[in-house]
């Protein structure tokens, strides 16, 4: 198990609603990367978080949003909730923002939009 | 863009034989190359990555990877397969982005099914 945790496991939101996942990241950590995971899909990239400031964002619009925190924790904001938003929501640690660190993931957060 | 494909949704193999998951790169540039695993209900635990070096790279849980420059793949490899390495696979690639940071482009996965 890798030291990186989120919460909650699991929740139910409703369309058009607001939630917000968190995410603490691994001792020694200052980068946090967010994933979405469709349904039998791999991984697609949210956004990344060095220092409390985003340095890279996928395709993803707007009403997906973060923050990062002075002990690099991490929070996940989603607001107007759609069905196809419904995923497992994973978060990433590494030690910095380089492309040779290898991202350690928490066991993720599974929402489901009714 | 960078990208990679997981040929195969899934791959069967007895118990204590050898077993390759595939996986083919496209990228511009030196690939950083990753593979992650996932249990059910899980989140991704890394197996090992490729940067730069010897072409054969070995991680977790006696699991090894050929970089293939030449035919642009990265398999992943094991001697000898464990019912327990029953899991979802994914190969994954580095790509810096234009603000410094870098994300991870990830395959389709291939379900592996180790049998007694």
């Amino acid at each position: 198990e890798t030291g990186v945790t989120q919460s909650p496991t699991h929740l139910i939101k409703t369309r058009g609603q607001q939630v917000t996942l968190r995410c603490s990241s691994q001792s020694g950590h200052n980068t946090v990367s967010w994933y979405q995971q469709a349904l039998g899909q791999g991984p697609q990239f949210i956004f990344q978080y060095y220092r409390e400031e985003e340095n890279g964002r996928g395709n993803f619009p707007p009403r997906f949003s973060g923050l990062q925190f002075p002990n690099y924790s991490s929070e996940l904001n989603v607001n107007a909730l759609e069905l196809d938003d419904s995923a497992l929501y994973l978060c990433a640690s590494s030690r910095g923002q380089g492309a040779t660190y290898e991202q350690y993931f928490g066991p993720g957060t599974r929402l489901t939009v009714t | 863009a960078q990208s990679v494909a997981q040929p195969e949704d899934q791959v069967n193999v007895a118990e204590g034989n050898p077993l390759t998951v595939k996986c083919t790169y496209s990228v511009s540039g030196n690939p950083y190359l990753f593979w992650y695993v996932q249990y059910p209900n899980r989140g991704l635990q890394f197996l090992l990555k490729y940067i730069t070096g010897d072409n054969l790279v070995k991680g977790s849980y006696g699991f090894e990877a050929e970089f293939n420059k030449s035919q642009t793949s990265f398999h992943l490899k094991k001697p000898s397969a464990l019912v327990s390495d029953s899991a979802l696979y994914f190969c994954a690639v580095r790509e810096i982005l234009t603000g410094g940071g870098n994300k991870l482009t990830f395959g389709t996965g291939t379900q592996l099914k180790v049998e007694l």
